[in-house]
């Protein structure tokens, strides 16, 4: 059962527009989010996080929103840009548990 | 500050044998996990180590196994290779009690 759900596989923005990057999950204990980003060959590199007790957290160009009520989370990239296309991982946090991760949403972004 | 490094980078095996792939934390971290990232099915979970001792286990077979060393370099094992176990086994490690993991650039293992 994925607890972890990125239902969009991928996701095509021009340069200079918003990429958003949704991400959904089932349990409640998660109590942190992080979101990461993968190049081929490469391991994915943290990008931004938040904890359970904000709605919003912002570094740069990227915001991450978090509703829990509705168990929803986002990624805002804005403006994005060519070197923004990668896979984007979303992963939830629960006390002494692993890290768990979704199948990732690959952003394309053409200039 | 080094990052995270594993060894061997690409692999290639045959079915039944076995393989081991190692891992090195950042200096400082204490906490070891490993994944397996396999096209479409995004990174699943195989085991954390901390201080030596696995604290977490993901929902794989026996034929994977992994330890921790003193220093806390990591390796993961596995045996009786088939090819479903062709994937990207990435490594990441933390501070004791940190969220966020940094990863290494993972070791690709082909089986054949």
């Amino acid at each position: 059962d994925q607890q972890v759900k990125q239902n969009s596989p991928s996701l095509s923005v021009q340069e200079g527009r918003i990429s958003i990057l949704n991400c959904d999950y089932t349990n409640s204990m998660f109590d942190y989010f992080l979101w990461y980003k993968k190049y081929p060959a490469e391991g994915p590199t943290f990008l931004i996080s938040i904890s359970s007790i904000k709605d919003k957290n912002e570094d740069g160009r990227f915001t991450v929103f978090l509703n829990k009520s509705a168990k929803h989370l986002s990624l805002h990239i804005v403006p994005s840009q060519p070197g923004d296309s990668a896979v984007y991982f979303c992963a939830a946090h629960r006390a002494g548990t692993a890290l768990i991760f979704g199948k990732g949403t690959t952003l394309s972004v053409s200039s | 500050k080094a990052g995270v490094t594993q060894t061997p980078r690409y692999l290639i095996k045959t079915r039944g044998q076995q393989v081991t792939l190692s891992c090195s934390p950042i200096s400082g971290h204490r906490s070891v996990s490993w994944y397996q990232q396999t096209p479409g099915q995004g990174l699943q979970f195989l085991f954390e180590y901390f201080s030596e001792t696995q604290r977490n286990k993901g929902n794989f077979p026996g034929r994977f196994s992994g330890r921790q060393f003193s220093n806390s370099r990591s390796e993961m094992n596995v045996s009786t290779l088939e090819l479903g176990d062709s994937a990207l086994y990435l490594c990441a490690s933390s501070l004791a009690d940190s969220k966020e993991q940094y990863f290494g650039p993972g070791t690709r293992l082909t089986v054949t």
